[in-house]
């Protein structure tokens, strides 16, 4: 079955900690990536996307993510996070298909202490 | 742009109530997604139109919510009769296509009492 995973599910980080947040998806096809970040009480909102080139995306606010088709990954990284970091972070998979959707993982909820 | 508008922002309810969320989409988008999301199940697609054309509702938990896109401007979602597990955030999305980037809206978070 398509899905996707977020291993961490709370992430805790003192202010100017690198960030890796990991994501691995289950289909090995074609497949469009997407993270996106949701700050309290607010809605989500697009970081980054891969659909194709250069497997290093970089996206708002300093975040970076690698796709690596051979561990079939996505993971997130920022080299020094910040206290407005603090978010819930959603990796999200397009599969395509008959039904193109978009398939969410469970979120990591990060908290950056100051 | 606007971005994607959604009302209400809040909606309080007592069970067994008609409950009606409104969605309406960036212009030029071609495809509109309804998910819901909750602490349990977090976030969920309930059913996606591309055209106005309902193409997916899999996700749509029973008979008691409906989904229709009258035009490409405008979209709802009801619940009848609601009922306290119904109690989610609710987001409409929208995309120029059904692979392109979602933009979602700020959801109505709903509490059904």
């Amino acid at each position: 079955a398509q899905s996707v995973s977020q291993h961490n599910h709370h992430v805790i980080l003192s202010e100017a900690a690198s960030l890796e947040l990991g994501c691995n998806y289950s289909y090995g096809g074609t497949v469009n990536l997407f993270w996106y970040v949701q700050y309290p009480g607010q809605h989500l909102q697009l970081l980054l996307k891969y659909f194709s080139g250069d497997p290093l995306v970089k996206g708002i606010k300093g975040f970076e993510a690698e796709f690596i088709k051979s561990k079939f990954s996505f993971n997130l990284r920022k080299p020094s996070v910040q206290w407005s970091d603090t978010a819930e972070y959603f990796c999200a998979v397009n599969y395509g298909g008959a039904t193109n959707k978009l398939i969410f993982g469970t979120g990591t909820l990060l908290a950056v202490q100051p | 742009d606007a971005g994607v508008i959604q009302s209400p922002r809040h909606e309080v309810t007592e069970m067994g109530q008609e409950v009606t969320l409104r969605c309406k989409p960036i212009s030029g988008h071609n495809s509109l997604f309804w998910y819901r999301q909750t602490m349990m199940r977090g976030l969920e697609l309930l059913i996606y139109f591309n055209n106005n054309v309902p193409i997916d509702d899999s996700g749509m938990p029973e008979d008691r919510f409906s989904a229709k896109m009258p035009n490409a401007s405008f979209s709802t979602l009801k619940i009848q009769p609601s009922e306290p597990r119904d109690s989610a955030v609710y987001f409409c999305a929208s995309s120029r296509d059904q692979t392109e980037t979602q933009y979602f809206g700020p959801g109505t978070r709903l509490l059904v009492l």
